[in-house]
């Protein structure tokens, strides 16, 4: 069981926006704004496409943007793209003595 | 070209002990903590270990610590893993990652400075513990 919980999966059509969150507690997601987010194709490494909750590196389209309320954080995609369709994770710094955490990860589908 | 490149992967019995290597470039190794992350079949991923620029600090998962230890020769710009004990719970792809925070700035540098954040992903060298 992953310390920070996420959809098994969402899906939404080329064009369209989706929400993928992130819950976590007070001692990760809700302390701290060390939250980020990875993307993992199918058979890939991940790749970082937010970090500090809403920051994009370079590179990441502005059509990938964070939030934070609380205990919960949130990716958004918007504009949906075929090539959106992979693995998505998030991850957060916590003051237990593992350090990092992890969601155990959403499956994108686009329909 | 900024890369990381794993090695040392393997297949291994429970309790013997495999060293991996993860060598970089492109970039100034020596200026950046480095994690490793593992991701079993099918699963999640799961954060294993980081050490700090210069080597000074380590910190691990409750799930490896006492029995894998990293380290890092900033001359050959290679990160290591090694790692003792294994069981067949450490069957994985294992990942070197480089923190996305330089611990150097304006030419001074801190151990302590990380981002817990990865922006450099190696392609993975898979580990499995089996008898």
């Amino acid at each position: 069981q992953s310390a920070l919980t996420q959809p098994p999966s969402v899906s939404g059509s080329p064009g369209q926006s989706v929400t993928i969150s992130c819950t976590g507690t007070s001692s990760d997601v809700g302390g701290y704004n060390r939250v980020s987010w990875y993307r993992q194709p199918p058979g890939t490494a991940p790749k970082l496409i937010l970090y500090e909750v809403t920051n994009r590196p370079l590179g990441v389209p502005d059509r990938f943007s964070g939030s934070k309320s609380g205990n919960t954080a949130t990716l958004t995609i918007s504009g949906l793209q075929a090539e959106d369709e992979a693995d998505y994770y998030c991850s957060s710094y916590t003051s237990s003595s593992t350090f990092v955490v992890f969601g155990g990860g959403t499956k994108l589908t686009v329909l | 070209q900024v890369q990381l490149v794993e090695s040392g992967g393997g297949v291994v019995q429970p309790g013997r002990s495999l060293r991996l290597s993860c060598a970089a470039s492109g970039f100034t190794f020596s200026s950046y903590g480095m994690h490793w992350v593992r991701q079993a079949t099918g699963k999640g991923l799961e954060w294993v270990a980081v050490i700090s620029y210069d080597g000074r600090n380590k910190y691990y998962a409750d799930s490896v610590k006492g029995r894998f230890t990293i380290s890092r020769d900033n001359s050959q710009n290679t990160l290591y893993l090694q790692m003792n004990s294994l069981r067949a719970e450490d069957t994985a792809v294992y990942y070197c990652a480089k923190d996305f925070v330089s611990a150097c700035t304006s030419g001074h540098c801190s151990s302590t400075r990380l981002g817990w954040y990865f922006d450099l992903w190696g392609r993975g060298t898979l580990v499995t513990v089996s008898s």
